[in-house]
């Protein structure tokens, strides 16, 4: 099992949509779980950075975590075509920037106009 | 804030050569800079993690003699891949520790590396 799984897609949704990607985890010893978006031959831009369980907000974007699951999730709500990404989930167990993140494979999402 | 930018963007060169990436913090200063490798439709996988001024702590199955990291300054982290073969393809990418955003990550764009 690997130690991070993610549903690689595609995801396609319509414009202003609610997009919901999930990741699930085997590591019970994370406790720093970020999201990233990636474009095409970019590299990956932080969107979210959540400590431990619960609920984070910004703008359209909302992080969950539950710890107990072992299930992280990114809700973004009013879809808009400039979303279209590859969507990475990310985790660690000591402060995300002191080692090495553990990615998911990442999620293609298309948002159609 | 917080740039990170990489060097060369896409490289080609023949089996056998070597290759050197450059990674550079443009406005902090990194004391723990990352290197990862992605394959097509992979997961980053972490390469090496290296601190300014001291040797690189590779992950289990990276070859240390074969991908060489250097972390000379706060700023500047290069990966020398040598004697690079066509199983050496991938898309490298570097990420940068902020000492303000300790518990952040901030990824360079890339370096497109093609063996022939």
């Amino acid at each position: 099992q690997k130690e991070v799984e993610q549903d690689p897609g595609p995801l396609s949704v319509p414009e202003g949509a609610i997009v919901s990607l999930n990741c699930t985890y085997s590591n019970s010893a994370f406790q720093y779980f970020m999201w990233y978006r990636q474009y095409s031959r970019k590299g990956p831009e932080l969107l979210m950075y959540t400590y431990s369980s619960g609920n984070k907000e910004d703008g359209r974007f909302t992080a969950q975590v539950d710890k107990s699951s072992k299930y992280i999730s990114l809700f973004i709500r009013d879809s808009q075509p400039s979303d279209s990404a590859t969507y990475l989930c990310a985790m660690s167990d000591s402060g995300g920037g002191a080692d090495g993140l553990t990615f998911g494979k990442g999620t293609h999402l298309i948002i159609q106009p | 804030g917080a740039v990170v930018s990489q060097h060369p963007s896409w490289v080609i060169c023949k089996s056998g050569t070597s290759v050197k990436i450059e990674c550079r913090s443009l406005d902090f200063q990194a004391t723990t800079m990352f290197w990862y490798r992605q394959f097509p439709k992979q997961s980053l996988m972490l390469m090496a993690t290296s601190n300014e001024g001291s040797k690189a702590t590779y992950e289990q199955g990276v070859e240390k003699d074969k991908f060489l990291i250097n972390h000379a300054s706060l700023t500047l982290s290069t990966l020398t891949v040598t004697s690079a073969h066509p199983e050496d393809s991938s898309f490298y990418i570097c990420s940068a520790r902020d000492r303000e955003h300790y518990n952040e990550q901030f990824f360079g764009p890339g370096t497109r590396l093609t063996v022939l």
